[in-house]
């Protein structure tokens, strides 16, 4: 099964800019696979950011981007905020109704 | 605004069932897929199943086909996770996922998620 892969941990400064990744341990991802990204707060439901690679969620500020980067699926938080300190998830489409979680990498803005 | 409340949450030893609800307001119930996504304490998200709008097709993982049904009722804007056999790997928090369109799958995934139920096999 493939297997979805994303940095355990990343600390970004407030005001910064931050990608997180997403890989797929078997190789390339493309835009076939629809990236999705979520952000979990501690003790709160996972809340849409970004679907289908790049469209951002309604009311997601326009901080978060999508992207294709290389062979990865990315997102990037630009001017971080306290706030944004999170778990963030993608989900990759792996075909016949299959979608896979990454591990979720946990965001310290410090 | 969409709101997806989940119940049927609680305590159940090994090998039991139980049913989980999703009461869902705020949209047309009957025109969009829905789908269930759990986790583990401290752990990552899993997909687990879904259903089409009008509740023709359904989608299981590996790990829950054959022990879970998915079904809707269009009249009562309510999604069903019937759960049978249940394991103590199956403890986990359950979310209700609204789908972007009717269809099992959708490039734009799911747009809104439930607070979830929390759900513990234990003896």
């Amino acid at each position: 099964q493939a297997v979805v892969t994303q940095e355990p941990s990343f600390s970004v400064s407030p005001g910064g800019t931050v990608t997180l990744t997403c890989g797929l341990n078997s190789g390339s991802l493309s835009t076939n696979n629809y990236p999705s990204w979520y952000q979990q707060t501690p003790g709160q439901a996972p809340r849409t950011l970004i679907y289908n690679t790049n469209t951002r969620s309604s009311g997601v500020p326009d901080r978060f981007s999508g992207s294709i980067l290389g062979n990865k699926a990315a997102l990037t938080i630009t001017g971080a905020q306290a706030d944004d300190e999170s778990d963030y998830y993608c989900v990759l489409y792996m075909g016949s109704g299959i979608w896979v979680f990454g591990g979720g990498t946990k965001l310290t803005v410090l | 605004d969409v709101q997806l409340v989940e119940s049927g949450g609680g305590l159940v030893q090994p090998g039991g069932s139980l049913r989980l609800s999703c009461s869902a307001s705020g949209f047309t119930f009957s025109s969009y897929s829905m789908h269930w996504v759990r986790q583990a304490p401290g752990k990552g998200l899993e997909y687990v199943s879904a259903i089409t709008s009008n509740g023709g097709n359904t989608f299981y993982a590996d790990s829950v086909r054959g022990r879970f049904t998915l079904s809707r009722d269009n009249s009562k804007n309510t999604l069903y996770l019937q759960m049978s056999s249940l394991r103590d790997e199956d403890t986990a928090v359950y979310y209700c996922l609204k789908g972007a369109i009717g269809a099992l799958f959708s490039r734009e995934g799911w747009d809104f998620w439930g607070q979830g139920a929390l759900v513990t096999v234990s003896s």
